[in-house]
């Protein structure tokens, strides 16, 4: 088993282009998260999915869009980057009402 | 106030010591609690759960919970330098789902 796997590792936009962070797992987890980790700041929660088909906001919602696919994949999308939003991007998944989430390998974003 | 605290250090013990690692947290009905570890430029691993109060341990790792103090803690046995490491503190609030709160984590360093 892969666990959480994402996509792309490493990105640097230019202020204003869009790009979309995948994320997918194959552990059969019902509930699946977009965290973001800034200096100082801890992991803040951006979005998250508890099953397929809803999608609900987090801590830090705003300038992002995202999309459950299907039960494996939940797409982050940013459709104008600023530079803010350059920061470490964590997708997450968990099952069905338990806590016990884990974490894909992240990706490292820079909008300059 | 933060929903979670923790110590930023960091925390540097000698090689075989024990590490005590803290963490606080404001709501008073949380249920979970978690604690992560995350190396430098990786993503956060799962370590120990705990839901009880008192102590639970796993193999060099206790963790210890006082819901009453609205304290969990994380020991660490003869730590190692492999040991070093930030570590999260993780809790499920009340009435949040399968969402999880982090504090900013503690920097342990383990001197050889």
């Amino acid at each position: 088993n892969a666990g959480v796997t994402q996509t792309p590792k490493f990105q640097v936009l230019k202020t204003g282009q869009s790009m979309t962070l995948q994320c997918a797992q194959d552990m059969n987890h019902n509930s699946m998260y977009w965290y973001r980790q800034d200096p100082g700041m801890g992991l803040r929660l951006i979005y998250y999915s508890a099953s397929e088909g809803t999608t609900d906001k987090g801590e830090v919602p705003n300038g992002y869009n995202v999309s459950r696919l299907n039960k494996r994949e939940f797409s982050l999308r940013l459709e104008s980057a600023a530079p803010s939003q350059t920061s470490v991007y964590f997708c997450a998944s968990s099952e069905a009402w338990a806590y016990e989430q884990y974490f894909g390998p992240g990706t490292r974003l820079t909008v300059t | 106030q933060k929903e979670v605290e923790q110590n930023s250090g960091p925390l540097s013990v000698p090689e075989g010591a024990i590490a005590s690692l803290n963490c606080t947290y404001s709501d008073r009905v949380s249920q979970s609690f978690f604690w992560y570890r995350q190396y430098s430029g990786k993503s956060p691993e799962l370590i120990m759960s705990i839901y009880s109060n008192g102590d639970k341990e796993d193999g060099r790792f206790t963790a210890q919970l006082n819901k009453a103090s609205q304290y969990v803690s994380l020991l660490i046995r003869d730590s190692q330098p492999s040991d070093s490491a930030t570590y999260l503190c993780a809790v499920n609030p009340n009435n949040a789902g399968n969402m999880l709160t982090f504090g900013g984590g503690t920097r342990l360093m383990v001197k050889p």
